[in-house]
């Protein structure tokens, strides 16, 4: 299973949005509605933002929000805070008992 | 709310062999899939392998098929994974995760798994 793609980076000043990206194929991503995101702190595990697409687990931030289109999920982090720089996964359910994680995007607060 | 806690991880020679360990706590551990994601150092996120919650099936990524070997005892709430012939490439820190749903809910801490001569 090949890793669904992510950009390498994306940055953005406090209070501004940014988007990630997460383009998979018609087997992941777009083949089911279970599309999942995590925030990944150097040396912490690894925390669930997003599940089944855009629903967000409790005490996650509004700011978060997620999205699909076709092959292509989207994570939104709006009104960026310092404490979101991290970097974020998406993953995609992909039958049986498997996902299959994206590259990784690093979110820098400028 | 459920918490998991790997151990087993250290410093291992290429080809040795190595079992990781998960216990599980605070919920119906035979309910859920279990399963064992790793991180290579400056390498993102990789399912290695999963497992059902009646053990009945298992899943293993293409890079440790016929190397590891996955299992669970539930009447241990204990999730394992025995790994052999380890390559410089399996270096890596080695997460469990489950969830209730299609999604990855719980995390342990992660443990350190280092293949050197």
């Amino acid at each position: 299973q090949s890793a669904l793609t992510q950009p390498r980076s994306v940055s953005g000043s406090p209070g501004q949005s940014v988007t990630i990206s997460c383009t998979g194929t018609s087997s992941y991503v777009g083949g089911y509605n279970y599309v999942s995101w995590y925030q990944h702190h150097p040396g912490k595990a690894p925390k669930l933002m997003i599940y089944d697409v855009s629903k967000r687990p409790s005490g996650v931030p509004d700011r978060f929000s997620g999205s699909k289109s076709g092959n292509t999920a989207s994570l939104t982090i709006s009104g960026l805070q310092a404490e979101d720089e991290a970097d974020y996964y998406c993953c995609s359910y992909a039958g049986g008992y498997t996902f299959v994680f994206g590259t990784g995007t690093k979110v820098t607060v400028l | 709310e459920v918490q998991l806690v790997e151990s087993g991880g250290g410093l291992v020679q290429p080809g040795g062999s190595l079992r990781l360990s998960c216990a599980a706590s605070g919920g119906t551990f035979s309910t859920y899939g279990l399963h064992w994601v790793r991180q290579a150092p400056g390498k993102g996120l990789e399912l290695v392998s999963a497992i059902s919650g009646d053990g009945a099936i298992t899943y293993y990524a293409n890079s440790v098929k016929g190397r590891f070997t996955i299992s669970r005892d539930n009447s241990k709430n204990m999730l394992y994974l025995q790994m052999g012939s380890l390559r410089g490439e399996d270096m890596a820190v080695y997460y469990c995760a489950s969830g209730p749903e299609f999604a990855y809910t719980w995390w342990g801490q992660g443990t350190l798994v280092t293949v050197s001569s």
